[in-house]
């Protein structure tokens, strides 16, 4: 059974950092891009970030851009996102996804984490 | 611009069917997409992707209830024999060359 855990999600001040992860099990983590997807309270989905299986293309939303940097260790099955000079509006619940292919080109969402909660605020 | 639409809520009766709509831009008429269903305060499940052409591939375990069908720029996804854990928040999803994660609003199904 393909499972994703999200974990490190927390109470944090604007202006500071927060390390999110993802750790995969029942499948090939290594095979598989990844992704990140929040969601702020009451809203929608937003694609935050991408990161393709061997670490060569990266992507981010606007919106988190030159804060935000996406990783991965495929030894481990895990999946990371640095989260720095956090905002308020950066307070949302942050999932994991898989993408449903191992190719660098986008592609759709197959399997999604509980997600992890974090909270930006004084 | 690659943009999908959907109708902010949707409520159909237990036991009878629904039909949910999600819009492709102009100009994007033959794109894929997927279908995802959020229930309450869980993280979303995949349902499966929808082609132009109406074939689909659905999730592991998504039951045959569950049918996709698409017209033109409009793709649909169809819920029969409604149950109460049928609802929840449905997203559709899509993607371009370069674009990652693009979604809909999301519609609110209320099963009465």
């Amino acid at each position: 059974e393909v499972q994703l855990v999200e974990s490190g999600g927390g109470l944090v001040q604007p202006g500071g950092s927060l390390r999110l992860s993802c750790v995969g099990s029942g499948f090939t983590f290594s095979s598989y891009s990844m992704n990140w997807v929040r969601q702020a309270p009451g809203k929608g989905l937003e694609w935050v970030s991408y990161i393709s299986t061997g670490s060569t293309t990266i992507r981010y939303a606007d919106s988190v851009n030159a804060r935000f940097t996406i990783s991965r260790d495929n030894a481990k099955n895990s999946l990371y996102l640095q989260m720095n000079s956090l905002r308020a509006e950066d307070t949302a619940v942050y999932y994991c996804a898989r993408d449903a292919t191992a190719g660098t080109s986008p592609y759709y969402f197959d399997y999604w984490g509980q997600g992890t909660l974090v909270t930006v605020s004084s | 611009q690659l943009v999908l639409t959907q109708s902010p809520s949707a409520s159909a009766s237990l036991g009878t069917s629904v039909k949910l709509t999600c819009t492709l831009s102009s100009g994007h008429s033959t794109h894929a997409i997927a279908w995802h269903q959020q229930q309450p305060e869980k993280g979303p499940r995949y349902l499966m992707k929808l082609n132009s052409d109406g074939s689909h591939t659905k999730g592991d375990g998504i039951p045959d209830r569950f049918s996709g069908s698409s017209s033109g720029s409009e793709r649909y996804l169809t819920i029969s024999s409604l149950q109460s854990e049928d609802e929840g928040d449905f997203y559709c999803q899509t993607w371009g060359t370069g674009i990652h994660g693009v979604f809909g609003g999301g519609t609110k199904l209320t099963v009465l």
